[in-house]
């Protein structure tokens, strides 16, 4: 296993629209997060699962933001009727309970 | 206020100096970890700590938990050091999430 991959890692959408990304953490990973981070910024917590079930989610996400881990191993992460406000990398990690975690290369949105 | 705060937000330096990169915060916290994100994105995990000392060749990572304060040393610094430095913490709360300071960009001149 090479890591916590994303895909894509670049997605130019215009505002309205709808995107879905991906993540594919390491396999015997059981932790999964979501982060968003901004030009200039440290990222910012998104939602987290163990395994299939999200257990947290940030104030952060609207209702026009959606996560899911159907299987417990990859995520989708869409967002519908994006706007500019939504231009942002954003970034998955991985972990075990109680272990570092490990991010991947990130999706780099622009929303026009 | 910030969760966490770094210092300094940009730091240039001299190849071959010892650079210090601090972060305090202001909550109670179960782990800190510093982060490197070089340009393009791409973040990898330094270290994890909750208390004392860690060292990793020649980066070097302290925690005093009382004060509330972590630094990063880097020793005989390289133009390959040159990125983004995050100190990240995990809540006590039993938040599973890392809260993230803004990250101090360091530039390492040859």
């Amino acid at each position: 296993d090479t890591g916590v991959s994303q895909d894509p890692r670049h997605k130019i959408t215009k505002r309205g629209q709808n995107v879905t990304f991906r993540c594919d953490p390491i396999s015997e990973h059981n932790r999964l997060y979501w982060y968003r981070q901004t030009l200039g910024q440290g990222p910012e917590f998104l939602t987290y699962f163990q395994n299939e079930a999200q257990l947290e989610k940030s104030r952060l996400l609207s209702d026009r933001f959606s996560a899911e881990r159907p299987k417990g191993s990859f995520s989708t992460l869409e967002i519908q009727r994006t706007e500019q406000g939504d231009s942002a990398m954003y970034l998955c990690a991985s972990s075990l309970v109680g272990t570092e975690q490990f991010f991947g290369p990130g999706t780099r949105l622009t929303v026009l | 206020k910030n969760e966490v705060e770094q210092s300094p937000q940009n730091l240039t330096a001299q190849e071959g100096e010892f650079i210090t990169i601090n972060c305090s915060y202001s909550v109670g916290i179960s782990a800190l970890h510093w982060l490197q994100q070089h340009p393009g994105g791409g973040i990898v995990s330094l270290f994890m700590l909750s208390s004392g000392k860690k060292k990793h060749g020649r980066l070097i990572a302290t925690i005093n938990i009382q004060e509330k304060h972590s630094s990063l040393h880097i020793t005989a610094s390289h133009p390959r050091d040159s990125a983004v430095y995050i100190c990240a913490v995990l809540m006590d709360t039993g938040r599973r999430a890392l809260t993230f300071g803004s990250g101090t960009r360091l530039q390492v001149q040859p």
